[in-house]
């Protein structure tokens, strides 16, 4: 089955600077990629996705990007700012089979 | 709309107790899926239901079952808890689209296990 791999678990930005969080997937198959905040307390909620047959997706300041050779892909945020703080998750599905979620980064933006 | 409704929010139970937590989808949706959510290890897959089937299944034990009724409304049941039970559990819904979209979360059902 697929395998999702996240990094960093942790990461601290200073406020208005940018934030990369990356995944790796296992199946080459994987054709759908989307990316979910959870504030704390929070239930997790989509901010953006990609599909297979899109290298890069921006919506204002974030941006998704996806290299489907190295079979990795990445979320960017730019500009952050403090509600940016959250922790995001990565998932990659196979058509209709199971989304399978990385183990998620907690992001600290300090002001 | 509404959004998905999970009930009940907190519960705490003993080990060898089972447990029923309920998930009400989006009016239309008709696929509803199932996660554990622990500290470290992100968000499990447990199960999938649409129209009432399972498609799809996590790697859980036999313990942890789940169903859907016709009004797509699901319930998951826990059999024998052990602590490592203790957990989030968040139910996600999602539209009829035909190929693979966003899932609406629930806020979830936070288990206890002592």
């Amino acid at each position: 089955g697929e395998n999702v791999e996240q990094h960093p678990s942790t990461l601290s930005v200073q406020e208005g600077d940018s934030a990369v969080i990356k995944c790796t997937y296992s199946d080459s198959a994987s054709n759908y990629f989307p990316w979910y905040k959870q504030e704390l307390g929070k239930r997790p909620q989509l901010i953006i996705d990609i599909r297979s047959n899109v290298g890069e997706k921006k919506d204002q300041r974030i941006a998704v990007t996806l290299n489907k050779t190295a079979k990795h892909f990445s979320l960017h945020i730019t500009e952050t700012q403090p509600e940016d703080s959250a922790v995001y998750f990565c998932a990659a599905i196979v058509g209709n089979e199971k989304l399978t979620f990385g183990t998620g980064t907690r992001l600290t933006i300090i002001p | 709309k509404a959004g998905v409704t999970q009930t009940p929010r907190y519960l705490i139970k003993t080990r060898g107790q089972q447990v029923t937590l309920s998930c009400s989808p989006i009016s239309g949706h008709r696929s509803v899926s199932w996660y554990q959510q622990t500290p470290g290890q992100g968000l499990q897959f447990l199960f999938e239901y649409f129209s009432e089937t399972q498609r799809n299944k996590g790697n859980f034990p036999g313990r942890f079952s789940g169903r859907q009724f016709s009004n797509s409304r699901s319930e998951m049941n826990v059999s024998t808890l052990e602590l490592g039970d203790s957990a989030l559990y968040l139910c996600a819904s999602s539209p009829p689209t035909g190929t693979t979209g966003e899932l609406f979360f629930g806020e979830g059902s936070r288990l206890t296990v002592l």
